[in-house]
Order: structure tokens, then C-alpha cells, then sequence
């Protein structure tokens, strides 16, 4: 497509609910990303894939986060037994190469009540 | 629609005047710096970028300084127009990990008309 399609473009989840965010990236991109923004600040890195490799997980908060790529395109961000602190929005971004040239999406705006 | 930041810092620019965005960053290690805007609901959307070897770059109606002595960067917004108000990210990337993106706190635009 053409640029970073994401959904849900919104989510309401009951505290304890599962949620999975899906990222549609800009086709041919090997490099895929995912950041979490809360209110009023910047985005934060979660996690990184080349292709279907998951490269770096550092930013994950916790083991209830969990994203995959299966097939290097389409990625989805699980969140298990949701909490208000995971109330965000969660951005994807994809790119041909490295951090050059990252196209973001628009997001999902997740909240847990 | 949704607001990105409700407690950003603000800066309020008369239509046609010029803006100055400044920004802050921690890693004396970086070598690759940008400028995202936010629109509200919306994820970041490119504007310049800068390397660390060198000190300004311009862009159509934008240029960005770089200070590597204190750390300091800033986006120069010539003849601010009402598209221009959003919220202002400059993002770092370190030199070791060049995939990852470190966003600083943003910087909300209003253009009077």
C-alpha cells in the first residue's frame, strides 16, 4: 500500500482483556518497528523486526507484550491481561533500511478501563 | 479529533512569521538527528534530518541547526502558515544501534491566523 495502515484505529479493552494490534507496513520494507506513545510525550521504542527476525525486544514493558512477523510483512502487537497503565497509542513504523526513512502509521489508540 | 499532547509546551506564532523549535538531546553519542510532526490523530510524519558532521541543513521553508557543543538542536519554521500547528518531536539516534529512534517531549505549535 501506500504507507503504514494500522488497526484498530481504536480499542477499548476491559482491564484483564487480551488485545492484538495489527500493522499493515509499506510493502517491500524489510524493516518494521514498534513505539508506544503515551499522552503528552514522545514515542517510546518497543520492539524491532528485519524481516520475520525479531532483532531487538528491549523496549517491551513487560512479558504480558509480545509481537511477531511471521511471514516479514504484516506484524501484530499482542497485549495480554491488559492494565491502565497500557493505555496508549501504539505506533508502527516500516522502513527500507534502518532508522532513514521510517514511515509511521497512524496508530492504534488503546485504552483499558 | 484527539489531542496528541495536552501538557506540552506551546508556542503561539502569528501567521507568516517565522517559528523556532527547540529541543534538547541526552546522547553525546548521536549521530543521526530528525524532526517529526504530529498532526492530532495522526502518527509522525518526517520533516529534515541532520547528521552530526554537520552544523545546518535546509529544507524547503525549514532548517535545522545543530549545537553538538551543548546538545541542542532547533527547527526554523520560516513564514509559519495555519497547516504548520502541531506538535513539534525531535528524535536522536544512537550511533550503536542505528534502527532505534530516541524521541524528546515535543513542542506544540499554534499558528494565529
Amino acid at each position: 500500500g501506500a504507507g503504514v495502515s494500522q488497526s484498530p484505529r481504536y480499542k477499548v479493552a476491559k482491564r484483564g482483556q487480551d488485545v492484538a494490534l495489527r500493522c499493515d507496513p509499506i510493502s517491500g520494507h524489510v524493516s518494521l518497528f514498534w513505539y508506544q506513545q503515551a499522552l503528552g510525550q514522545g514515542p517510546e521504542f518497543l520492539t524491532y523486526f528485519q524481516n520475520e527476525a525479531q532483532l531487538d525486544k528491549s523496549g517491551l514493558p513487560s512479558d504480558r507484550f509480545f509481537a511477531e512477523r511471521p511471514e516479514g510483512s504484516v506484524s501484530t502487537l499482542k497485549i495480554q491481561r491488559t492494565q491502565q497503565e497500557d493505555s496508549a497509542v501504539y505506533l508502527c513504523a516500516s522502513s527500507q533500511g534502518a532508522a532513514r526513512g521510517y514511515t509511521f502509521g497512524s496508530g492504534t489508540r488503546l485504552t483499558v478501563v | 479529533g484527539e489531542s496528541v499532547g495536552l501538557h506540552l509546551p506551546t508556542l503561539s506564532v502569528q501567521e507568516g512569521d517565522n517559528s523556532i523549535i527547540n529541543c534538547a538531546y541526552s546522547n553525546s553519542a548521536s549521530d543521526y538527528f530528525i524532526w517529526y510532526k504530529q498532526e492530532s490523530g495522526k502518527g509522525p510524519q518526517f520533516i529534515i534530518d541532520i547528521r552530526s558532521n554537520m552544523d545546518k541543513r535546509q529544507g524547503q521553508r525549514v532548517t535545522v541547526l545543530l549545537n553538538k557543543t551543548v546538545k541542542h538542536l532547533s527547527l526554523q519554521i520560516a513564514a509559519t502558515q495555519p497547516g504548520d500547528s502541531a506538535v513539534y518531536f525531535c528524535a536522536e539516534n544512537l550511533g550503536d544501534s542505528s534502527y532505534k529512534l530516541i524521541f524528546g517531549s515535543g513542542t506544540r505549535l499554534l499558528v494565529r491566523p
